[in-house]
């Protein structure tokens, strides 16, 4: 069973840093690209950062590129998502996902939450 | 950035009524997919590549169209399918989500 777990979530001030993890089983993970994808409460669904299956490539959109860093260690397989100089409209739930894949993110951790707040 | 445009927003549906969402983008784009996500839950993929059904997606569900216009629909609204619909692209960066359609049942 694939299961994907996120953790590092919580509160944090404006301007400072967090890394989340998300620890994969249930399948090869050096065989498939991952992302994140976040929520802000209430709202849609945001792409924030994806990496190839070896790590080699990383993708982000302009509103993190820079201060977010995806990263993984697919000896522990497990993804990061290093978070600094975190702002208010940071805050949402983070997924980890197995993807994109030919269905696209086929697999979604339970997501963790992250608030930006002084 | 491709726009993807879902309409309506909201809507409730009876059991047993059909169900049509649109999903519009802004350029054209190679595939089509959609999400189901329950309040409080995580979203789970439910069509994908346009029109294929993800595993265990009951066959009520179907999706169809091409380059910027796609369609989701239900053939017979059951109360387990109230939820909120995205349609997402991935055929250029940065991958987008549409806004999302709240289906609720009457």
């Amino acid at each position: 069973e694939v299961q994907l777990v996120e953790s590092g979530g919580g509160l944090v001030q404006p301007g400072r840093s967090l890394k989340l993890s998300c620890v994969a089983s249930g399948f090869t993970f050096n065989n498939y690209w991952m992302t994140w994808i976040r929520q802000a409460p209430g709202k849609g669904l945001e792409w924030v950062a994806s990496i190839t299956n070896t790590g080699g490539s990383t993708y982000y959109p302009d509103s993190v590129k820079g201060r977010f860093t995806i990263s993984r260690d697919n000896a522990k397989s497990t993804l990061y998502l290093q978070m600094n100089s975190l702002r208010s409209e940071d805050t949402a739930t983070y997924y980890c996902t197995r993807g994109p894949t030919v269905a696209s993110f086929d697999y979604w951790g339970q997501g963790v939450m992250v608030t930006v707040s002084s | 950035e491709i726009v993807l445009t879902q309409s309506p927003t909201t809507m409730a549906a009876s059991p047993g009524e059909k169900v049509t969402i649109t999903c519009r983008a802004s350029s054209s784009v190679s595939y089509m997919y959609w999400y189901q996500q329950k309040s409080g839950a995580s979203p789970k993929p439910w069509i994908y590549e346009t029109s294929k059904l993800a595993s265990g997606v009951p066959d009520r569900f179907s999706g169809s169209g091409s380059g910027t216009s796609y369609s989701f629909t239900i053939s017979s609204m059951e109360t387990e399918d109230a939820a909120t619909y995205y349609c997402h692209q991935w055929s250029s960066t940065p991958l987008t989500f549409g806004s999302g359609t709240k289906l609720e049942i009457k």
